[in-house]
């Protein structure tokens, strides 16, 4: 079973929208953490988000924010006032925090989103 | 910049043929490691290391070795590449164990491999 499923290939936004990325995760670790990375044309990966599964509140840096509901096992991101340097693909991934896995980082397919004037 | 480097960042080669990646980090951290992207299906782990002088398989680990005889170098080597291996290959890191909340991961630019 996939660890991390991304169900969206592909979203499409106007700019200055706001859009959800759908992301749903399976583990019966009850310590994990949960990540966000943008990864743009150029091919980097950029860090934009994490969710502690203790984390008693959904985290948020700036634009971005993570839905996080545990018992859905879902982290959905959430980019408010979309803009078109958004446009870029988008991975969710998690680590789970203990055995033989630790420090393992397993991600979705990813989501490619697309930003329109 | 401090952070993780990795070379090539472009390559060509023929099937057969082998080669190495080099992964450096100067950030001290423990563990490492090496990950291929494809079209559609997110990146996934090939190898990686907790610490110098270790390593272990992770989900596609077939066609590759590694080695880390420097904590700061993670090498990835293919000794007879294959088409199936055309891909880009992302380096990463972590400082490894402790609270999942702040440890978090370290990637290389990448480097795109071409096998014909």
């Amino acid at each position: 079973a996939q660890k991390i499923t991304q169900t969206q290939p592909g979203m499409f936004v106007q700019e200055k929208e706001a859009v959800t990325l759908d992301c749903t995760y399976d583990t019966s670790d009850p310590s994990y953490g949960l990540f966000w990375y943008k990864q743009p044309s150029s091919g980097e990966m950029i860090f934009l988000i994490y969710q502690g599964s203790y984390d008693q509140q959904n985290a948020t840096e700036g634009r971005y924010s993570l839905n996080f509901q545990k018992a859905r096992k879902s982290a959905n991101l959430v980019i408010s006032a979309s803009q078109l340097g958004d446009s870029a693909m988008y991975f969710c991934a998690m680590r789970e925090g203990r055995g033989s896995t630790l420090g393992r980082l397993y991600f979705g397919r990813g989501t490619q989103l697309t930003v329109w004037p | 910049n401090a952070g993780v480097t990795q070379t090539p960042k472009f390559r060509v080669l023929k099937t057969g043929q082998s080669m190495t990646l080099l992964c450096a980090q100067d950030m001290n951290h423990e563990y490492m490691y090496w990950y291929r992207q494809d079209p559609g299906m997110g990146l996934r782990l090939i190898h990686y290391s907790v610490g110098e002088g270790t390593t272990a398989k992770g989900e596609v680990p077939d066609g590759y070795n590694v080695s880390r005889l420097k904590k700061q170098n993670f090498l990835l080597g293919l000794e007879s590449a294959a088409p199936s291996q055309t891909s880009v290959y992302f380096c990463a890191s972590s400082r490894g164990q402790g609270r999942t909340s702040i440890y978090g991961y370290t990637f290389g630019s990448g480097t795109r491999l071409t096998v014909v």
